[in-house]
Order: structure tokens, then C-alpha cells, then sequence
């Protein structure tokens, strides 16, 4: 099983900044099989990254993914006020596909 | 637009048993693997269950085999999961998702409770 964790826990920050955050997997991610999800209180996840680096449809350039191997990166330039939220990361490499405990991003 | 309403949510007892089940629409529900994701309050996410198109291939994560059930009726585009011998930490909001890889289209979640 590839364990999936993620740092910071929490990332405070103003509107108007840089938020890096990593997600580090026990065992290489094969094909770069990552995603990345932004979840709001009361709401179901949003797509945010897949493939490591691919934007879901909709989702502004502000946001971006990179990595490859076991180290993951989603950055988000230029902070929004909506963008303060929890972020997760997920592999689907093969089963269990598992998500990272989360990095929330307050103000 | 695809959408996808899951219903059966509610308070059971230890032991007891539930049926969730998802609507959908919007799209051609036979063309997709459809999944089950829950998520405990104030908790991670758990990819519990996926079933493919035609009902061959099915996955369960280890907390919930044996236990759970995934089920599908193209016909009626709907998704289905029993689930029995309700344990306290089955206590989550249950989602319905399109896919078994990266999840583009989520439910709006069915909250399950397990309290005596």
C-alpha cells in the first residue's frame, strides 16, 4: 500500500501569497498517477490536478502541480480568498488508491 | 450536466445494516466504473468500493470486505451499496463518485451515523 503524506498540516497565509504544498508517497508513483483535490467545510472534494501536473477542466492557472517519483508539489500562486480550504492529495496507482491526510490553508 | 444524488443515509445501530444507493445522470452511467469514497467527520478520505461497467470487476478496501456490498442496474442508473454489520467507525458521509482512478464528479455526499 502506498502511504501518501503531506506537509504542512496547516499553511497560514494572506491573500495575495505563494502556498506550496508537498505530498511525499512511501513507494514511487508509477506514471505519475497523482491527483490533487481542494475540499471546502460542508462540500464534497474538487479536482483540482491529475496526472501530477494536468489541470482539471475549470480549475484556474493559479493553481499547478509538479513532481514525479515519490515528491509532489501544488502551487498556488497569488492566493485567493476562496482558495483558503483543505487540500488533498491521492495516488490511483493500484489498489488501495489512498489520499494523503490533508494540508489545510487558513488565513 | 452530470449529476449524481445518493440517498439511504441515516442513524443505525451496531450491527445494524444500510443501503445506500446513487442516482445518476447526465452521461451514460454503463460507460464508467463507479466508485464509493467516504469520508469521517473531521477526517481523511477512504476509497471504499468501485465496480466496473458491467458489474465484473469490483474492488473493497480491507476495513469493509465482507461487509459491503456494491451493486449497480444500468438500466435504472443507479448505484448501489448494502452495507452490514454497521461498525462505529463506519460513521462517515458516504460519496458516489464517476471513475476508479481521479474522481471528477462527486455526489453530495449521504451521512451515515453508527451509535447506539
Amino acid at each position: 500500500e502506498i502511504v501518501l503524506t503531506q506537509s504542512p498540516g496547516t499553511l497560514s497565509l494572506s491573500p495575495g501569497e505563494r502556498a506550496t504544498l508537498s505530498c511525499r508517497a512511501s513507494q514511487t508513483v508509477s506514471s505519475n498517477y497523482l491527483a490533487w483535490y481542494q475540499q471546502k467545510p460542508g462540500q464534497a472534494p474538487r479536482l483540482l490536478i491529475y496526472g501530477a501536473s494536468n489541470r482539471a477542466t475549470g480549475i484556474p492557472d493559479r493553481f499547478s502541480g509538479s513532481g514525479s517519483g515519490t515528491d509532489f508539489t501544488l502551487t498556488i500562486t497569488r492566493l485567493e480568498p476562496e482558495d483558503f480550504a483543505v487540500y488533498f492529495c491521492q495516488h490511483y496507482v493500484s489498489t488501495p488508491f489512498t489520499f494523503g491526510p490533508g494540508t489545510k490553508v487558513d488565513i | 450536466q452530470v449529476q449524481l444524488v445518493e440517498s439511504g443515509g441515516g442513524l443505525v445501530k451496531p450491527g445494524g445494516s444500510l443501503r445506500l444507493s446513487c442516482s445518476a445522470s447526465g452521461f451514460t452511467l454503463s460507460d464508467f466504473y463507479m466508485s464509493w469514497i467516504r469520508q469521517a467527520p473531521g477526517k481523511g478520505l477512504e476509497w471504499v468500493s468501485y465496480i466496473s461497467s458491467g458489474s465484473a470487476d469490483t474492488y473493497y478496501a480491507d476495513s469493509v470486505k465482507g461487509r459491503f456490498t456494491i451493486s449497480r442496474d444500468n438500466a435504472k442508473n443507479s448505484l448501489d451499496l448494502q452495507i452490514n454489520s454497521l461498525r462505529v467507525d463506519d460513521t462517515a458521509v458516504y460519496y458516489c463518485v464517476r471513475g476508479h482512478s481521479y474522481v471528477y464528479w462527486w455526489g453530495q455526499g449521504a451521512l451515515v451515523t453508527v451509535s447506539s
